[in-house]
């Protein structure tokens, strides 16, 4: 079966830190590359970050970039996103999903399938 | 960065009857080398991550009930369920995969009437 579990979620002080993982088993992370997608309490789904099946490249929405970094361990199948210099609106459940990998002439995500059941981050004082 | 509007923002539809959400995107989402519409739907339940329903725009994921049928082309794109089933309650969300950053409507609130 096709699975992806996330951890490493909770409650941190703004201006902290976290790392998150996320799992696979059923499947090779390098096949096709991953991403994470959060969602504040009650709101829709935003990307957040992907990288590449190789690891060699990743990408950053605005609102993480040079806080977040995503990575990932081929030989243990995990990903990573390691987020620092956390504020409120960090505060979301953090869904780690895998891409079918369809390229554009711009881009090579696809459509996200599997899904991880999400790791929930509060950043609060 | 091409941003996806759906409509309504909920809708409240009876037993059997026809839901129809819309979902435009600020820029074409349309690949002219393959043809292919780079746009994906998903249901989401309370509690659950979301779960793909259809991608290339019209194309069902398997195991997909053939209610839900996707459909439009370019900016332009409707997820509709045939017949509201109670299963059917969630929020639906569209996604664009075509370039970065990938990005996804603000969701359509499905219940029932």
């Amino acid at each position: 079966e096709v699975q992806l579990v996330e951890s490493g979620g909770g409650l941190v002080q703004p201006g902290g830190s976290l790392r998150l993982s996320c799992v696979a088993s059923g499947f090779t992370l390098t096949t096709h590359g991953m991403s994470w997608v959060r969602q504040a309490p009650g709101k829709g789904l935003e990307w957040v970050s992907a990288i590449s099946g190789s690891g060699g490249s990743t990408y950053y929405a605005d609102s993480v970039k040079g806080r977040f970094t995503v990575s990932r361990d081929n030989s243990n199948n995990t990903l990573y996103l390691q987020m620092n210099s956390l504020r409120a609106e960090d505060t979301a459940v953090y869904y780690c999903a895998n891409g079918s990998g369809h390229c554009s002439s711009a881009s090579c995500y696809g459509w996200f399938d599997p899904w991880g059941q999400g790791t929930l981050v509060t950043v609060s004082s | 960065d091409i941003v996806m509007t759906q409509s309504p923002d909920s809708l409240a539809v009876s037993l059997g009857e026809r839901a129809t959400i819309n979902c435009k995107s600020s820029q074409s989402v349309l690949y002219s080398s393959n043809n292919k519409n780079y746009l994906a739907w998903y249901q989401q339940k309370p509690g659950q991550p979301p779960k793909l329903l259809i991608y290339w725009a019209s194309t069902r994921e398997s195991g997909v009930p053939d209610r839900f049928s996707g459909s439009g082309s370019g900016t332009d794109f409707s997820l509709t369920i045939s017949s509201l089933q109670a299963e059917d309650v969630a929020v639906y969300f569209c996604q664009h995969y075509y370039s970065t950053p990938p990005a996804f409507g603000q969701g359509t609130k499905v219940e029932i009437k």
